[in-house]
């Protein structure tokens, strides 16, 4: 079975904290995703992944950054939190096989709220 | 820009109803088109759709891709309680991203 593990599933950090969510997925998938899920808003891409070193900006890169460093690794960092950055984060990984795309599979999620 | 439009946003039903979620979408160089069911925790996949006019089946759920239309439409039918959750449409392209609906939060009652 496919594993993606977040490090935290809740976290609580203060304002202006540097905050680092990890994300591992254990089966060699290129892609990988950073979401934010908000009541009303559904899942918002922050960044994502094709490779490593390979970031792309998702629609709501501002205030993160991300690093893929190994293939298995994601992190998704928040520079200086702020109370508006309070949700729920879902990290997910994919691959495109030969056939085509499979689905994503999502990480537990980090609840993180900033206080 | 991307986009993708679920509808409706709320939906609340009886036991035994039958429900038809919508998702249109605005990508550029579209790859596919993908179903979630979200509860409590994280989504579990439902469908995956590439090829317009093929309807995928999986017990009480069905779903349909129109590429001429921009949408997809996913049916439960003979609705339970357990089906109560939100409801995610997602799009992939050709450039790896996947972008998600708001979601359809159906609430199944007894």
């Amino acid at each position: 079975d496919v594993k993606v593990t977040q490090s935290s599933r809740y976290l609580v950090k203060r304002t202006g904290e540097k905050v680092f969510l990890e994300c591992v997925q254990d089966m060699d998938h290129e892609n990988m995703f950073w979401y934010r899920q908000d009541p009303g808003l559904g899942l918002r891409l922050i960044y994502f992944s094709y490779d490593v070193k390979m970031k792309e900006k998702g629609d709501i890169p501002e205030g993160y950054s991300v690093s893929r460093e190994k293939k298995e690794r994601f992190s998704l960092i928040l520079e200086s939190a702020s109370t508006n950055q309070t949700s729920m984060y879902l990290c997910a990984s994919s691959f495109v096989g030969w056939t085509g795309d499979t689905e994503a599979f999502f990480g537990q999620g980090t609840r993180l709220t900033v206080v | 820009e991307d986009k993708v439009v679920q509808s409706p946003l709320s939906l609340v039903v009886h036991e035994g109803d039958t429900v038809t979620l919508n998702c249109s979408y605005e990508v550029t160089n579209f790859r596919s088109l993908l179903w979630y069911k979200q509860e409590k925790k994280a989504p579990t996949f439902l469908f995956m759709l590439t090829s317009s006019g093929i309807e995928k089946k999986s017990g009480r759920l069905s779903s349909i891709l129109d590429k001429k239309e921009l949408s997809s439409i996913l049916n439960i039918t003979a609705t339970q309680t357990g089906d109560s959750a939100i409801y995610l449409c997602a799009v992939s392209n050709n450039n790896n991203d996947m972008r998600f609906g708001a979601g359809t939060r159906l609430t199944v009652k007894p």
